[in-house]
Parts: C-alpha cells; sequence; structure tokens
C-alpha cells in the first residue's frame, strides 16, 4: 500500500543534543510538510517543500530545520532540542495536482521526548 | 486569513446515540473545508472533504457532514456512535487555490459511553 512512512515512532535526546526525524513516502506526491503537534493541541504547520522549493513558516524557529534529498525523503533537523520541543512531529504529502482541494496523506508521527 | 472555530473541546455521547461535531470557518475567498480523525499516538486521518461540490458530503465510518454558507459552519455528525468512534476530530480550512496549506481547528474529543 501506497503510504508515509516515519522513523523512528519514539525518539528520545537530551537537552541540546541534535536530532533527525525521518519522513519517507510512496505516494510520489510533489508537497511535503512537517508539522509540530503539542498534547492536546493542533498540529502547527512548520515548513513544507514543494518538489525542491523551501517554505517556511514565519514562526517556526530557526532551531527547526528540514532537508529533501529526493521526492521520497523528507527530513526534519532539530539542532538544539528544548524541554519545550517535546511533542508528536507529524509529517505528511499532498500531491498539488487539485490545488487546495488537495487531501494530505499523514504519517503515524514520531513522539519526541527531551530529556 | 482563515481560521476555523471547533465549538467545544470535549463532546460525550452514549453509544447510538448521534454524534453532532460543530466548526465555524471565517475565510476571505470560499474555502475548501476538511475533518480529520486522530486516535492516540497516530497520525491524522481524512474523514471527509468539502470542495466547492455537493454542499452534504458523506465520509467514511459513516459521518457526513454540511457546508452552510449562510452559517459559515461545516458541522459534523454520525447518527449513531460506536465505541470505535471515540478519537479526536480536527476541522481544517484551506483556500482553493495554490496547494492546500491547512489551518487546523483546535480540535473535539469525542468520548463514547456504553
Amino acid at each position: 500500500d501506497a503510504m508515509v512512512i516515519q522513523n523512528p515512532r519514539y525518539q528520545v535526546t537530551q537537552f541540546g543534543k541534535p536530532v533527525t526525524l525521518s519522513c519517507s513516502q510512496t505516494l510520489n506526491h510533489n508537497v511535503m510538510y512537517w508539522y509540530q503537534q503539542k498534547s492536546s493541541q493542533a498540529p502547527k504547520l512548520l515548513f513544507h517543500y514543494y518538489d525542491k522549493d523551501f517554505n517556511n513558516e514565519a514562526d517556526t524557529p530557526d532551531n527547526f530545520q528540514s532537508r529533501r534529498p529526493n521526492t521520497s525523503f523528507c527530513f526534519l533537523d532539530i539542532r538544539s532540542p528544548g524541554l519545550g520541543d517535546a511533542a508528536m512531529y507529524l509529517c505528511a504529502t499532498s500531491s498539488a495536482l487539485t490545488g487546495g482541494a488537495d487531501t494530505q496523506y499523514f504519517g503515524p508521527g514520531t513522539r519526541l521526548t527531551v530529556l | 486569513a482563515q481560521s476555523v472555530t471547533q465549538l467545544g473541546s470535549h463532546v460525550s455521547v452514549s453509544e447510538g446515540a448521534l454524534v453532532l461535531l460543530r466548526c465555524n470557518y471565517s475565510s476571505s475567498v470560499p474555502p475548501y473545508l476538511f475533518w480529520y480523525v486522530q486516535y492516540p499516538n497516530q497520525g491524522l486521518q481524512l474523514l471527509l472533504k468539502y470542495t466547492s461540490a455537493a454542499t452534504l458530503v458523506k465520509g467514511i465510518n459513516g459521518f457526513e457532514a454540511e457546508f452552510k454558507k449562510s452559517e459559515t459552519s461545516f458541522h459534523l455528525t454520525k447518527p449513531s456512535a460506536h465505541m470505535s468512534d471515540a478519537a479526536e476530530y480536527f476541522c481544517a480550512v484551506t483556500q482553493n487555490s495554490g496547494y492546500s496549506t491547512l489551518t487546523f481547528g483546535k480540535g473535539t474529543m469525542l468520548l463514547v459511553s456504553p
């Protein structure tokens, strides 16, 4: 089945220690998104790629960066995680074929714990 | 700017009862509207979406929603709740141009009791 895969599902890191979260997709979608979701809150868009074009949300901290080496993979790098960065990180994709009507397909998420 | 407001952070129903989750939107242009469901420790799954075709939209698992422009609403309903419907539900809006950058509501947790 075509899908969005996130690894690892659970990640524990230490305060200030860089961490990378991974997302891959078999849907061949043009757009890949990264969301941060804190407990009992809505997902908050951090940034997204349309093909290789990177789009950063205005309020995304500089501590968060992303790479998309090819269509299938996208990475979220947190350079110096703080306690406030503990959250679920969701990756999603969309085809961009129907514009705003596109469905976003979500991965299962990576839950990040910062000690 | 676009936004959605979900009334009620928690809704409790008995199994077999009607489910009604409320969503109101604000958008300066005709919107596309979505309902997603999230089970614990999982990603979001699309229930249904309004894309300016039929105003009554049917989705998966027996859910449906009606787009009412005059009320700027897109409420989610299901005639008979099942225990497996217990989850968090998010309403989201995007503009009908470009590609979809979703703006989510704060979510409504649906609790289903036997």
